[in-house]
Parts: structure tokens; sequence; C-alpha cells
């Protein structure tokens, strides 16, 4: 079956760093999702990416979506501690009519 | 945006025991979806709620188990029957707006079996 794999697992940065989390699809993908976690919450929507090597900006969040539809990337400029969370990807195929998330990466930010 | 809302928020629960979790949404939605979800981990599709008929289960999990309505487009509900400590875990409850394909979700049941 499909498979999203995210890398890394978890990374830790210092408050004003940069961080990038990577999703890779088994299969390709009509559209990509991600959401964000916080500890102790549930995912919350942030964004979807549709067309191939689709590139979106939200604040300081930059989402990318590849050029075969089968990977995306989350890089965020000059974390905060708010951007605490885990951060999952999902991918939407149309014949399965379902997301399938991504394994998240752990963000975790520190003054 | 949809908003969904789940109850209870939490329980703690018997061996043995059943529990059925509500699931409201405050606009019309197309699909909506069942997740589990361990501490630490990633999401995991239990079934999608098909309105009037049976739930499409993923693989793993049974209908016996896990039982399913969805009497019209905003409103679904989820038993886990026959429960054991295994079954500890947030269960989510999620969404897609009509015409759109972002989902949404709800803020989860946390479930305690003991």
């Amino acid at each position: 079956g499909q498979q999203v794999m995210q890398i890394p697992q978890y990374q830790h940065v210092q408050e004003g760093e940069d961080f990038t989390t990577y999703c890779n699809s088994s299969t390709t993908l009509s559209n990509i999702q991600w959401y964000k976690q916080r500890p102790g919450g549930h995912p919350v929507f942030l964004i979807q990416l549709v067309k191939s090597g689709e590139v979106k900006k939200q604040k300081r969040l930059t989402f990318q979506f590849g050029e075969a539809k089968k990977n995306s990337s989350l890089h965020i400029t000059a974390t905060q501690t708010t951007d605490v969370g885990t951060y999952f990807c999902a991918g939407w195929t149309g014949t399965a009519s379902k997301l399938t998330f991504g394994t998240g990466t752990r963000l975790q930010v520190t003054l | 945006s949809a908003v969904i809302s789940q109850k209870p928020s939490r329980d703690i629960c018997q061996r043995g025991t059943s529990l059925t979790i509500q699931c409201q949404v405050d606009s019309q939605v197309t699909m909506m979806f069942w997740y589990r979800q361990q501490p630490g981990q990633s999401l995991t599709l239990i079934a999608t709620a098909n309105q009037g008929s049976e739930a499409t289960y993923e693989s793993g999990f049974v209908i016996d188990k896990f039982p399913i309505s969805r009497p019209n487009l905003t409103f679904s509900t989820l038993t886990v029957s026959n429960m054991s400590p295994e079954d500890s875990s947030i269960y989510l409850c999620s969404a897609i707006e009509l015409r759109k394909y972002t989902q949404y979700f709800g803020p989860g049941t946390r479930l305690t079996v003991l």
C-alpha cells in the first residue's frame, strides 16, 4: 500500500534557526496537505498543494510540491517557540479516496 | 472552514465495556473519517464513514470491533467495542468539506482502558 515517509523524525533547534522537513510518497499524489499538531492538540490544517512544482508561502513557512508529485517539503525561516509541534504531511490519491499521513516530524524550539 | 466537535473529550473505561464517540460537523461535508493516534505516533485511518451505508474499513480494523454509523451528512459515531487496554488511544473524527479537498479534524477523544 501507499506509504508516506518524513524526515527527520525529530529536530531540535535554537530559536531563530531555520527548519525543514521532507516528505516522500511511494506513489504519485493528487495533492498534498500539511498539518501542525501542537502537544496535546489535534492536527490543524496548514495548506494544500495541488500542482506539480507548486510553491506556497505563509509568513515564515514555505511549502513546496515536487515536480513528480511524490515529494514535498516544509521550510520554516527563523523559528519561534510557537512553532513547536509535530508537522505531518498527508497525501491524497484519487484512486484511494483518502489521506495517507506521513510519519511526522517533531520540532522542538528552545531559546 | 468546517468546525468539528466530538464527545466525550476523554473517558476512562473498564476492560470489556464499549464506548460510543460522537462527531458533529457544523456544515455539510462529503466524507467523514475516523482515525486513531497513539502517543507520539502518526494518524492511522480506521474507516471511512459512509452516509446511510456500511463504513469502509482499513486493513486491521473490523466492523464488529469498531462499528460506525453516519445517519446524515454532518453526524457520525464510532463505537469501540469490548475494550482492552490496547484500545487506549486518541480517536479523531475528520471531515472533508463539500466541494473541497481540505480535511479538518475534531479535537479528539482520549480513551484510557483499565
